[in-house]
């Protein structure tokens, strides 16, 4: 799987767009760009997936360049609950599609 | 519903000691993950079960570690003669399929301290 870099932390005003990036320089056309996050004492939760195109759900959108060489997951108005480490995964479509490969993540704080 | 359920959530235990973890994945997943989180860490890979057939083990760290899937539905991971370097957070996880754009669904863990 393609490796992933994330920043290690990040801070975000409450009420404010949370942007956070992902560089993936090393993806394949058949990789999936997935994102989770993991709240302190909690287990990770899937937020968002994409492969070639921009994606919107109800918790997030994700932005990923033309050449998907890297993405942006944005929480539009972040609140207190959104501070988590966020995991931004690329995932095979190939042989051993069932794994996520976590690194560290980058760790989000949102600020009153 | 009801989404992936762990027991115990906390247990210490004492070293040379044998523990016993229990998932309950989401009804009706047929993929079922184990994942071991060091404190600060990512989730790391321990094992992957599809049904009752446990078709990737590569990274269960030692012959220690055993996990089970009998009727394909409750997983358990067994240590045995629990060492301090195995205190972690073990995650269970499922999926409905065991396809690249089947989001795994994670359970909060059990914390697992050996003194």
């Amino acid at each position: 799987d393609a490796k992933t870099t994330q920043p290690t932390s990040m801070d975000c005003a409450e009420g404010r767009a949370a942007n956070l990036p992902c560089n993936h320089s090393t993806i394949s056309g058949n990789e999936y760009v997935y994102w989770y996050r993991q709240i302190h004492s909690q287990g990770p939760q899937y937020i968002i997936d994409c492969l070639k195109n921009n994606e919107t759900n109800e918790m997030a959108s994700l932005i990923i360049t033309e050449d998907r060489k890297s993405s942006t997951l944005i929480l539009p108005h972040a609140t207190l609950r959104d501070t988590a480490v966020y995991y931004c995964i690329v995932r095979t479509s190939g042989a051993g599609s069932y794994q996520l490969t976590f690194g560290k993540g980058t760790k989000l704080s949102v600020i009153p | 519903g009801a989404g992936v359920s762990q027991s115990p959530r906390y247990k210490v235990a004492k070293r040379g000691q044998d523990v016993a973890l229990r998932c309950d994945p989401i009804s009706g997943h047929v993929s079922l993950f184990w994942y071991q989180q060091a404190l600060g860490q990512g989730p790391e890979f321990l094992t992957y079960f599809q049904n009752e057939a446990q078709l990737d083990k590569s990274g269960l760290p030692s012959d220690r570690f055993f996990a089970e899937r009998p009727e394909g539905s409750v997983s358990t991971l067994k240590i045995q003669r629990t060492q301090q370097e195995d205190s972690a957070v073990y995650l269970c996880a499922s999926s409905f399929r065991s396809s690249y754009n089947s989001p795994l669904h994670f359970g909060n863990g059990t914390r697992l301290t050996v003194t």
